[in-house]
């Protein structure tokens, strides 16, 4: 909706496994954003990406890891390392990064669980 | 630390009621404020924003904050609440010091009953 689409809905990972979850956009944004949401924590940015081909460390990005090569689409791939991975994972966009007053617009999340 | 502060995190109301969340921040300098909600099973979305200019700011669905820059403060207000208004309601603060990231407080969730 909204013109993001985030897939899966729901992901189970297993021990040791690295998992990517996947976001797409059509709103023709360049800037796009990883968000984890955790119950009674808010939203902690993972990674960010400004443009094709380059993304900066949020403030969470130890165990995780992004690609940006085409500007509709920025998947987040969950590694092995990342030991807590159970949340609740958004993507977002906007018109330019950071822009300053300008909202977010969100996906509809994928939910990641260990099994 | 958290630098964007939500005071209650669970909040129960009757239809009617009026409704008062409070936002605090610790940036100095410029800063940008939004109020965003997820109501079950939706997307988050932007209920209202302030960047400039008057310091109370109106929304959708009725909602209204106000931006009290001596407090660091941007409390959320809605003079009667309804059954709809369950959600869960976020803060969010952008800043030149924090070079415009936009960070989230930890979300309060907002039970009204019919």
């Amino acid at each position: 909706d909204g013109g993001i689409t985030q897939s899966p809905k729901y992901l189970f990972r297993k021990e040791g496994q690295n998992v990517t979850l996947s976001c797409e956009q059509n709103l023709n944004h360049d800037a796009m954003y990883w968000y984890r949401q955790d119950p009674g924590q808010g939203l902690r940015l993972i990674y960010y990406s400004q443009i094709v081909n380059d993304f900066q460390k949020g403030d969470i990005a130890e165990g995780y890891s992004v690609s940006r090569e085409k500007k509709e689409s920025f998947p987040l791939t969950v590694t092995s390392a990342q030991k807590n991975p159970t949340a609740f994972y958004l993507c977002a966009t906007a018109p330019d990064i950071f822009a300053t007053n300008e909202k977010l617009f969100f996906g509809s999340g994928t939910q990641l669980s260990v099994l | 630390a958290q630098s964007v502060s939500q005071h209650n995190h669970h909040v129960i109301l009757s239809e009617a009621a009026s409704l008062e969340l409070g936002c605090n921040y610790s940036y100095g300098g410029t800063v940008n404020l939004f109020w965003y909600v997820q109501y079950p099973g939706q997307h988050l979305q932007l209920l209202l924003k302030y960047f400039s200019g008057d310091p109370l700011v109106k929304g959708i669905k009725g909602f209204e904050a106000e931006f009290i820059k001596s407090k660091f403060s941007f409390n959320l207000r809605k003079p009667s609440v309804q059954w709809s208004d369950t959600a869960e309601y976020f803060c969010a603060v952008n800043a030149r010091s924090n070079d415009y990231k936009l960070s989230f407080g930890a979300g309060t969730t907002v039970t009204v009953r019919a």
